[in-house]
């Protein structure tokens, strides 16, 4: 079975510094995909990055960047230079290709940016 | 950018009524899922659809659940018979294709509550 751990229930961050959010998983199929996705206080699910388990480098989309340690099997989502707005729920999930590939989401990381 | 979108934002209903969520995913996605998150948890898959039949669920999209796509552009959740345990945000998300390695994209959710 797939499975998802965010160890970290709350994180705090100061405004411009970076940030590490730990995401570790559980597969045994050589081809998944990882994904973050955010969650503001208004509820949505927003996609931030995604890194492939054949991807050789890193994911970068712009202030995410993931790195990713295959053989650890972490999905570390890092933030560089927080910003107020980037205050949610992130959620680190996984989709692997048996059946038609749902996603299998962590408990999720609350990030507080303070000013 | 084209988007989910899911209608109502906000449901009230009685224990024991039908509900119907919709979603209107994006144009050229063919895979189309619904997934729940009870206040403060994770998210949860429900069910997979693909090419008008649905292709996978889970143990929670038991015999009260049901989805549709009855036009070309509508995909919607029914729920028969709700009870006080299915409170909770409502995500409809669609992908391009159904691979490990597709992003799928999440509808703003529409939040139920049944009392």
């Amino acid at each position: 079975a797939q499975k998802i751990t965010q160890t970290q229930p709350g994180m705090f961050v100061q405004e411009k510094e970076a940030v590490t959010l730990d995401c570790t998983y559980d597969t045994s199929d050589p081809s998944y995909g990882l994904f973050w996705y955010k969650q503001p206080s208004s509820g949505e699910m927003i996609f931030l990055i995604y890194q492939g388990s054949y991807d050789q480098q890193n994911a970068t989309e712009g202030r995410y960047s993931l790195n990713f340690q295959k053989a650890r099997k972490s999905a570390n989502l890092v933030i560089s230079a927080s910003q107020l707005g980037d205050s949610a729920m992130y959620f680190c999930a996984m989709r692997h290709p048996s059946g038609y590939s749902t996603l299998t989401f962590g408990k999720g990381t609350m990030l507080l940016v303070s000013p | 950018e084209p988007e989910v979108t899911q209608t109502p934002s906000h449901q009230v209903t009685q224990m024991g009524q039908e509900v119907i969520l919709r979603c209107v995913p994006i144009s050229n996605h063919l895979y189309f899922y619904w997934y729940r998150q009870i206040l403060g948890q994770k998210v949860e898959f429900l069910v997979s659809f693909y090419n008008n039949e649905i292709s996978e669920k889970s143990e929670i999209f038991d015999d009260q659940f049901s989805v549709e796509r009855p036009d070309g552009s509508n995909f919607t959740l029914k729920i028969r018979s709700t009870k006080l345990e299915d409170s909770a945000m409502y995500f409809c998300a669609s992908s391009e294709g159904g691979g490990g390695q597709e992003t799928q994209y999440f509808g703003p959710g529409t939040r139920l509550l049944v009392l």
